[in-house]
């Protein structure tokens, strides 16, 4: 059964903190995606990456980073956390070729205090 | 152009009713146009989806209607359930969705009353 796990469920951090999110999928994918999800606003893709070590800038990628050293582990870096960074982030992978079909983790859950 | 807009935000219907949720778009390039659904605490899977060549696909009680003049599409839940409540997301791509890289629109919560 396809899977991507995600780090935690529930986060809580303080302002300035770093945070980091991770994201791993058994599905040996070569597409994996960071979204934050807020009410009315929908999926706002952040970062994706197409390979190991690869990475693209999002439509929000504004204050995140990624890092993605293995093919199967995909991670989400706020480097110093703020409160309008308070969202659900949800990672999803995909293989190569069309159609693509997304495969999401259950989400992490960020609150910035 | 990127933009895939959605509506309604919210939608109530009775049990057994037919849900109708729409999109559009601007860019005649998108070749690819998934839905994927969210219970609450899941993160959105794919429900159905289709591609500009046909005006229609039906899974089971859901359904997308196609227009490609409009550059519209729609989502149809006949005799919708309770079980049918979530988020539902439309999206588009390019190139058949090969690289995988969905625009989403902002999404639909679809509450069905028993």
């Amino acid at each position: 059964d396809v899977k991507v796990t995600q780090s935690s469920r529930y986060l809580v951090k303080r302002t300035g903190e770093k945070v980091f999110l991770e994201c791993v999928q058994d599905m040996d994918h070569e597409n994996m995606f960071w979204y934050r999800q807020d009410p009315g606003l929908g999926l706002r893709l952040i970062y994706f990456s197409y390979d190991v070590k690869m990475k693209e800038k999002g439509d929000i990628p504004e204050g995140y980073s990624v890092s993605r050293e293995k093919k199967e582990r995909f991670s989400l870096i706020l480097e110093s956390a703020s409160t309008n960074q308070t969202s659900m982030y949800l990672c999803a992978s995909s293989e190569t070729g069309p159609p693509s079909e997304q495969y999401f983790g259950p989400g992490t859950r960020l609150t910035v205090t | 152009q990127q933009q895939v807009k959605q509506s309604p935000q919210s939608l109530i219907v009775q049990k057994g009713g037919i849900s109708i949720i729409n999109c559009a778009y601007e860019n005649t390039a998108f070749d690819y146009f998934p839905w994927y659904q969210q219970f609450p605490g899941k993160g959105p899977a794919l429900l159905i989806a289709i591609r500009p060549d046909v005006s229609e696909k039906k899974e089971g009680r859901f359904t997308i209607s196609f227009n490609k003049s409009a550059k519209q599409f729609s989502l149809h839940i006949m005799d919708s359930q309770p079980g049918d409540s979530a988020t539902y997301f439309c999206a588009a791509s390019f190139n058949g969705g090969s690289q995988g890289n969905l625009i989403f629109g902002k999404g639909t919560k679809l509450s069905v009353k028993p």
